[in-house]
């Protein structure tokens, strides 16, 4: 079956570590989004990439940082320069041309960092 | 700028019955596409409806339909028939049709679907 996976679902960190979060999608989706939810809130857009190689910041990029070395994988890195870096933090893809303009999303990551 | 206002932090409905979830946008886009998602206790995020800002009929996918009025500036998500399992948080979003084409999402409503 053709899908996002993020790994892992949960993910605990001390304060001052980077992290590195997984997002895979085997549906052939030139575009790729990573967003981050806070409790009760909506989602805001981290980093988005429409082509591999390149990548954009979004709303809040501050303190993250992303690659888009292969079609298939867009890692997100949470930095120790991220102030409040515990959230959720969704995965989403998109053909990125044509009429379909639904974004998939992956499970998603819950980091805590203490 | 994309801006998307929900205005109903918490909704209550009956089983069987309909409900509407409100949703107002703003942008200064041309071309754009409203969406509608669930997300149950889960996190997941399930894709329920899509509008497109030319679309001259309203959408609709099962017991899911998009009130749309375009010079209100509103994409109302309508619920016919609500069941125990639609209990869950529901945010309308939008984005552009061309360009980055990311998602500005709402606050979010939390619907409770009760026997």
């Amino acid at each position: 079956d053709g899908g996002i996976t993020q790994s892992p679902k949960y993910l605990f960190r001390k304060e001052g570590q980077n992290v590195t979060l997984s997002c895979e999608q085997n549906l052939n989706h030139d575009a790729m989004y990573w967003y981050r939810q806070d409790p009760g809130q909506g989602l805001r857009l981290i980093y988005y990439s429409q082509i591999v190689n390149d990548f954009q910041k979004g709303d809040i990029a501050e303190g993250y940082s992303v690659s888009r070395e292969k079609k298939e994988s867009f890692p997100l890195t949470v930095t120790s320069a991220q102030k409040n870096p515990t959230a959720f933090y969704l995965c989403a893809s998109t053909p990125g041309r044509g009429s379909s303009y639904e974004q998939y999303f992956g499970p998603g990551t819950r980091l805590t960092v203490t | 700028a994309q801006k998307i206002t929900q205005t109903q932090p918490g909704m209550f409905v009956q089983e069987k019955e309909a409900v509407t979830l409100d949703c107002t946008y703003d942008t200064s886009d041309p071309s754009y596409g409203l969406f509608w998602y669930k997300q149950p206790s889960s996190g997941e995020m399930i894709f329920l409806i899509y509008q497109g800002s030319y679309d001259q009929q309203n959408a609709t996918e099962g017991r899911y339909s998009l009130n749309f009025q375009k010079a209100r500036k509103s994409a109302n998500l309508v619920i016919s028939a609500s069941q125990l399992g639609d209990s869950a948080m529901y945010f309308c979003a939008m984005s552009p049709r061309t360009g980055r084409r990311a998602l500005t999402f709402g606050s979010g409503t939390r619907l409770q679907v009760q026997p």
